[in-house]
């Protein structure tokens, strides 16, 4: 099946640093999503990004599907930024399965 | 919109008990999934259903078993728990698999369940 890898596995940040967290993935999809679960254990949709940028205020990402890689950026990170961001795709060719990958852990200092 | 609701949020079973994970959603969507996430991990998919009557196994099924009588509910069922069972379990819907924009996939808030 697909494989999903995502880097770095933590990241530190002190408060207003920028970070890229990048999301690989195996073969070609029909979708692909990245999520943050804050330090609650909740999972919140960040985008919907199969292809091309999106941008919501501080956050954006990009996916080259054709190189098939998604990058999540985050700017001025601010310590509700913490927690963990998974990339979840869905293969293309009749896959309904969502895979995620392992995530990046996000710790963003004061 | 209550959206994905699951619960109990938490848990505790003695080995070689059951129970049903109970999830709902009214948002009308086609897809539900079951998920575990065991600590430091992503989530694996347990089970999954297209539609009312229909579901299928995911990558981690042995152990649980789903059914999926009306497009609201998915329920989870654990037989004769075991420690290795101890995870957070999230079910999740969506409306279809097809891409388009807004097709997301909503979690519920998560059930916490120890096995001890």
């Amino acid at each position: 099946g697909i494989q999903v890898e995502q880097s770095p596995p933590d990241l530190i940040l002190q408060e207003g640093a920028n970070s890229t967290l990048r999301c690989n993935f195996s073969d070609s999809v029909n979708n692909l999503q990245w999520f943050h679960q804050n330090p609650w254990g909740q999972l919140i949709n960040l985008f919907y990004i199969p292809s091309g940028t999106k941008q919501n205020g501080r956050l954006s990402a990009t996916t080259v599907a054709t190189e098939r890689y998604s990058l999540l950026y985050i700017s001025s990170s601010q310590t509700t930024d913490s927690g963990v961001y998974f990339c979840a795709v869905l293969a293309a060719g009749g896959s309904e399965k969502l895979v995620f990958g392992k995530g990046t852990k996000l710790t963003v200092n004061p | 919109n209550a959206g994905v609701t699951q619960t109990p949020k938490f848990r505790i079973l003695k080995i070689g008990q059951s129970m049903t994970l109970q999830c709902t959603q009214d948002m009308n969507h086609n897809y539900m999934y079951w998920y575990r996430q065991d600590p430091g991990m992503g989530l694996k998919l347990i089970y999954y259903s297209v539609g009312a009557g229909i579901t299928d196994k995911g990558e981690v099924p042995n152990g649980y078993n789903v059914s999926r009588s009306t497009t609201e509910d998915f329920p989870l069922r654990l037989e004769l728990a075991a420690p290795s069972q101890t995870s957070v379990y999230f079910c999740a819907s969506s409306y279809s698999r097809q891409p388009h924009s807004g097709n997301t996939i909503y979690f519920g808030e998560g059930s916490w369940l120890t096995v001890v």
